[in-house]
């Protein structure tokens, strides 16, 4: 079965610190994968994604993901944290070809400080 | 170009009543897909519409749900003879009709209370 697995339920950073938001996956089948950010009461916000070609992907605010196949996983980084990056964020895989529903992590919630 | 629209952002319903809840899609997006976030949890996939027809609704229960995605106007999910436990925030996402590895685009969602 499809599955998408987020370790950590939080991850505290202090601000201008590195982050790192953790991501596996367990797909049969070329991944298409997805990173979300949603804040409190709000839909969710595209962040980057990877479908082929280059490992490291760059996307929105400064986020980046590198897609590794040998430990299937796709972190989620970004070398400095903001107070405003503060939020929940989802790790998703696209299953049954291009055009087909989502399967979400469980949501890692960020927390930064000041 | 108008984003992912959803309404109502909020709705209550008494236990026993009927819940419709509206999505309007990015403009030139043909293809609507419907998920369910309980408390403290990720998204569930319910239910993937393309105009008139159902592609996959193999994450929607079997009774008391269904969605439809008219030729003309907004995809409603409508939920018949609420439950306290269908609380939850339903989101609905878009995406365009090429069949390449588009990314789907969400709205804000409906947080639905069920009294």
């Amino acid at each position: 079965a499809q599955s998408v697995a987020q370790p950590e339920d939080q991850v505290n950073v202090a601000e201008g610190n590195p982050l790192t938001v953790k991501c596996t996956y367990s797909v049969s089948g070329n991944p298409y994968l997805f990173w979300y950010v949603q804040y409190p009461n709000r839909g969710l916000q595209f962040l980057l994604k990877y479908i082929t070609g280059d490992n490291l992907v760059k996307g929105s605010y400064g986020f980046e993901a590198e897609f590794n196949k040998s430990q299937t996983s796709f972190h989620l980084k970004k070398p400095s944290a903001l107070v405003s990056d503060s939020a929940l964020y989802f790790c998703a895989v696209r299953v049954g070809g291009s055009q087909g529903n989502l399967i979400f992590g469980k949501g890692t919630k960020l927390s930064v400080k000041p | 170009n108008a984003g992912v629209m959803q309404n109502p952002r909020h709705l209550v319903r008494r236990r026993g009543q009927e819940a419709r809840l509206r999505c309007s899609p990015m403009k030139g997006h043909s293809h609507v897909y419907w998920y369910r976030q309980l408390p403290e949890e990720g998204l569930k996939f319910m239910v993937y519409l393309q105009k008139e027809n159902i592609i996959d609704e193999s994450g929607m229960p079997k009774e008391r749900f269904s969605a439809e995605f008219p030729k003309e106007g907004p995809s409603i999910l409508r939920i018949q003879q609420v439950v306290r436990g269908d609380s939850a925030a339903y989101f609905c996402a878009s995406s365009p009709p090429r069949a390449t590895q588009e990314t789907q685009y969400f709205g804000p969602g409906t947080r639905l209370l069920v009294l």
